[in-house]
């Protein structure tokens, strides 16, 4: 069974220009979530959908960050215009439903250097 | 609301040694609770998890953790590592979503 994919692995941009990071989750999976991994953190969650229902975004800064689940399969996350602040790994994860008692599970994420 | 708690940033121990990695939560509920590893470059993989019943948990690669409410403690524990242990670990708690502890690196010295 194939894991979650993202990609592209990893992106140097320059600050001001636009990102968009793509994740593929496992095959079944109706929820999808991302996550922000700063240096030496632990991942905090940005958005998390519910099949292509964004159900919990009251973490993703809306201003500069933008994300969507079309068709309830695949999300894109962009960050236009992209900060220095914004260098960190962003990992996404699916699970089959959410609630407390379920499993997620992890891409190898994508790390993000804004020069 | 609720946290988690890793009290240490960086533990060294000899390969073949035991280990015990320290994590507290903070929740209003009965919580569920997760270790993941990250080694670098990876994404996170579960290593086990406790939902209810036996506070004792068993997990992947040999690791265990033991559930203790009056503590409010979740810590992980391998009797004996090994050098492919070396990694990022990070203790979970799932209330109204999956919070993260910063989380402790562990290097395995020969």
């Amino acid at each position: 069974e194939a894991g979650v994919v993202q990609s592209p692995r990893y992106k140097i941009i320059e600050k001001k220009q636009p990102v968009a990071f793509w994740c593929n989750p496992i095959s079944g999976h109706n929820t999808l979530y991302w996550y922000l991994q700063n240096l030496g953190q632990g991942p905090e969650l940005l958005i998390r959908y519910e099949n292509e229902e964004a159900v919990d975004d009251s973490q993703l800064p809306k201003d500069r960050f933008s994300a969507e689940r079309l068709k309830g399969v695949d999300s894109t996350l962009k960050i236009q215009p992209a900060e220095l602040g914004d260098s960190a790994v962003y990992l996404c994860a699916s699970s089959l439903s959410s609630g407390g008692a379920v499993e997620q599970f992890f891409g190898p994420g994508t790390r993000l250097t804004v020069l | 609301a609720q946290s988690v708690t890793q009290p240490d940033i960086h533990i060294t121990v000899s390969e073949g040694a035991s280990l015990e990695l320290r994590c507290n939560y903070s929740y209003g509920a009965t919580p569920y609770l997760f270790w993941y590893v990250q080694s670098p470059g990876q994404g996170l993989q579960l290593l086990l998890k406790y939902f209810s019943g036996d506070t004792l948990v068993q997990g992947i690669k040999g690791f265990e953790a033991e559930f203790k409410r009056s503590q409010s403690s979740f810590n992980l524990r391998k009797p004996s590592v090994h050098w492919s242990d070396a990694a990022e670990y990070f203790c979970a708690v799932e209330g109204e979503k999956l919070t993260f502890g910063t989380g402790t690196r562990l290097t395995i010295i020969p």
